[in-house]
């Protein structure tokens, strides 16, 4: 079936420290989008990828979709604890529905 | 508005109990899906509707099922309990299916099987 892999599964970094999660398709995408859940939260929508070598940022948030619209990369600089939480991608797979990566739950070590 | 409510926000059932989980979205989109969440599983699509009047199985359909009551409403239903089921629900919704667009999430519900 359709998957998307997701790296770190966990990580724990000073307060200040960049960070960088990843996914990974074995298929090309039609497009990723990122998620972030806040503890005892739902999960809430960042930012959509659509073309083939996008960069996108939010404030000391930088997204990447590959050339080959098969892997995403989603890197913070200089955390805060403000940061805290689990963030996701989601590929689509050009039908009607997301596939969500396992997520990477981010910890800020003040 | 709203957007995506979900009832109830807890419930414990016993095994074989049955329960429905109500949802419903404000924002007058067509495709609305059902996920659970297990620790370190990520979240798991069990049912999706891309319109009013179709339903569709996700990933993982089994021990559910689903009702597309009109464009607003989306429930989901447990038969028969199992603690197997014991996880988060989330509802979303998004304007249309495929091509790309935003889902909005409900609040969730935290069910436990006994």
């Amino acid at each position: 079936g359709q998957q998307v892999m997701q790296i770190p599964q966990y990580q724990h970094v000073q307060e200040g420290e960049d960070f960088t999660t990843y996914c990974n398709s074995s298929t090309t995408l039609s497009n990723i989008q990122w998620y972030k859940q806040r503890p005892g939260g739902h999960p809430v929508f960042l930012i959509q990828l659509v073309k083939s070598g996008e960069v996108k940022k939010q404030k000391r948030l930088t997204f990447q979709f590959g050339e080959a619209k098969k892997n995403s990369s989603l890197h913070i600089t200089a955390t805060q604890t403000t940061d805290v939480g689990t963030y996701f991608c989601a590929g689509e797979f050009g039908n009607e529905k997301l596939t969500f990566g396992t997520g990477t739950r981010l910890t800020i070590i003040p | 508005n709203a957007g995506v409510t979900q009832t109830p926000k807890f419930q414990v059932l016993k095994t074989g109990q049955s329960m429905t989980l109500q949802c419903a979205q404000d924002m007058n989109h067509n495709s609305m899906y059902w996920y659970r969440q297990d620790p370190g599983m990520g979240l798991r699509l069990i049912y999706y509707s891309a319109s009013e009047g179709t339903t569709d199985k996700g990933e993982v359909p089994n021990g559910y099922n689903v009702s597309r009551l009109n464009k607003r409403e989306f429930s989901l239903r447990l038969e028969s309990a199992a603690p197997s089921q014991t996880s988060v629900y989330f509802c979303a919704s998004r304007r249309t299916a495929g091509g790309g667009g935003t889902q909005y999430f409900g609040p969730g519900t935290r069910l436990t099987v006994l």
